[in-house]
């Protein structure tokens, strides 16, 4: 089975502009969360989201934003962005049965490098 | 809400040796799913190693071992015959039971191995 893919795994911006970050989960797998890691702040969770629903979300601004589809891939979207916003963005992904419960183990991608100049 | 913290921001350990990773949590629920990820350099987060909350055996993979005290609130890993390739931070995380994927991360600890 192939892993948790993300595109791109590079990117630079400058500050006001907005970016899009891409998640293709594990074939089967219909949670996707995001996480943000900094130097300073550690690994932070963004959100989370489940048969195309955001059903947690963690304390960031409404600048950040994401949504799934119907394949479960997910996209993240960052707009006006900040040198803070400057880190590695993981997506990762999980089985999830309907219930809602979930009693998998998160995959996590390689990441997305992005850097704001 | 929970937190996880890991006391030691880096340790090293000799090639072949044991060494120990310490991680305590506080959290007021007493169903929760606990784990262990691996980062290395590379930066793509690898399961070392998870263990729920209900079980009391700890839990087990090849050179990696766990020591959950669920009344303390701690959760240490032990990587026996440390090799090279071990090197990397550890992150010690914590998940609710129910509802949801959310981690709530440790710090991490970097761990450094010589040859």
């Amino acid at each position: 089975k192939a892993g948790v893919t993300q595109t791109p795994r590079y990117l630079i911006k400058t500050r006001g502009q907005q970016v899009t970050l891409s998640c293709s989960p594990i074939s089967g797998h219909r949670s996707v969360s995001w996480y943000q890691q900094t130097p300073g702040q550690g690994l932070q969770f963004l959100f989370e989201y489940f048969s195309e629903t955001q059903r947690n979300k963690g304390n960031f601004p409404g600048r950040f934003s994401g949504r799934q589809f119907s394949n479960s891939r997910s996209e993240m979207n960052v707009s006006t962005l900040e040198l803070g916003d400057s880190a590695l963005y993981l997506c990762a992904s999980s089985w999830t049965h309907m219930g809602g419960g979930s009693t998998d183990t998160q995959y996590f991608g390689p990441g997305t490098r992005l850097t704001v100049l | 809400a929970q937190t996880v913290t890991q006391s030691q921001p880096e340790m090293s350990v000799q090639e072949a040796e044991t060494v120990t990773l310490s991680c305590t949590y506080d959290t007021s629920e007493s169903d929760y799913y606990l784990f262990w990820y691996k980062q290395p350099p590379s930066r793509q987060m690898i399961l070392v190693i998870r263990q729920e909350a209900y079980k009391q055996q700890n839990a087990t993979e090849n050179r990696f071992s766990v020591n959950f005290q669920k009344a303390a609130k701690s959760f240490s890993l032990k990587i026996s015959d440390s090799q090279l390739g071990d090197a990397a931070m550890y992150f010690c995380a914590y998940r609710r039971w129910e509802y949801g994927n959310k981690l709530v991360f440790g710090a991490g600890t970097i761990l450094r191995v010589k040859s």
